[in-house]
């Protein structure tokens, strides 16, 4: 079946612009997850939505980062006034619960900012 | 709050001899443990898991994994490697009561032909 997919692929956008990026997890996984891995922080976690309860935002580095997930589906990852610093490859996950189930990953968007 | 240490950043293996993948863990309360695998340019692909039950837990590709309480460490391991099994290999850790992945520095495995 279809995995996770994400887009666009690659971003490369100028310091100081907005940027969204997109998730398709997979059908009927209720758990989404965004985390980022760069070369100096390894993976974080950002944020988790679970089916209709408010989302965990403890891992969101600043106030520039959001997100949403529409119907239950999809989910965008937004980040405001990009800086230097938050180029990276953002990651997408989902699965069929929370505790105890594994997650499923996307390819990732790399973004650059310059 | 919950860490994971991954203690070797590169293990070479000769293609065919036994392969092991170093986890060390702390978390609060019982752990729930994963190893994740990632190919260039690609996301994270699950391997396996220990949740609960059997320490000995076997998962794709031949791989397994031994959950060691005592030691809190939870090793990946494949009998005979394959050029193949180079790639980059990520531990990670949750507590039953989280649900958000905490992540080790990763291992880079390279299988020598």
């Amino acid at each position: 079946g279809a995995g996770v997919s994400q887009s666009p692929s690659n971003k490369v956008t100028e310091k100081g612009k907005d940027v969204e990026l997109r998730c398709d997890p997979i059908s009927g996984h209720t758990a989404l997850y965004w985390y980022r891995q760069s070369l100096g922080q390894g993976l974080e976690f950002l944020i988790y939505f679970q089916g209709n309860s408010a989302p965990d935002k403890s891992g969101l580095p600043s106030d520039r980062f959001s997100a949403e997930r529409t119907g239950g589906s999809v989910s965008t990852l937004t980040i405001q006034r990009t800086q230097q610093e938050d180029s990276a490859v953002y990651l997408c996950a989902s699965s069929l619960g929370d505790r105890g189930y594994e997650q499923y990953f996307g390819p990732g968007t790399r973004l650059t900012v310059t | 709050a919950q860490s994971v240490a991954q203690p070797e950043d590169q293990v070479n293996v000769a293609e065919g001899n036994p392969l092991t993948v170093k986890c060390t863990y702390s978390v609060s309360g019982n752990p729930y443990l994963f190893w994740y695998v990632q190919y260039p340019n690609r996301g994270l692909q699950f391997l396996l898991k220990y949740i609960t039950g059997d320490n000995l837990v076997k998962g794709s590709y031949g791989f397994e994994a031994e959950f060691n309480k005592s030691q809190t460490s939870f090793h990946l391991k494949k009998p005979s490697a394959l050029v193949s099994d180079s790639a980059l290999y990520f531990c990670a850790v949750t507590p039953g009561s989280a649900r958000q992945l905490t992540f080790g520095s990763g291992t880079q495995l390279t299988v020598l032909p």
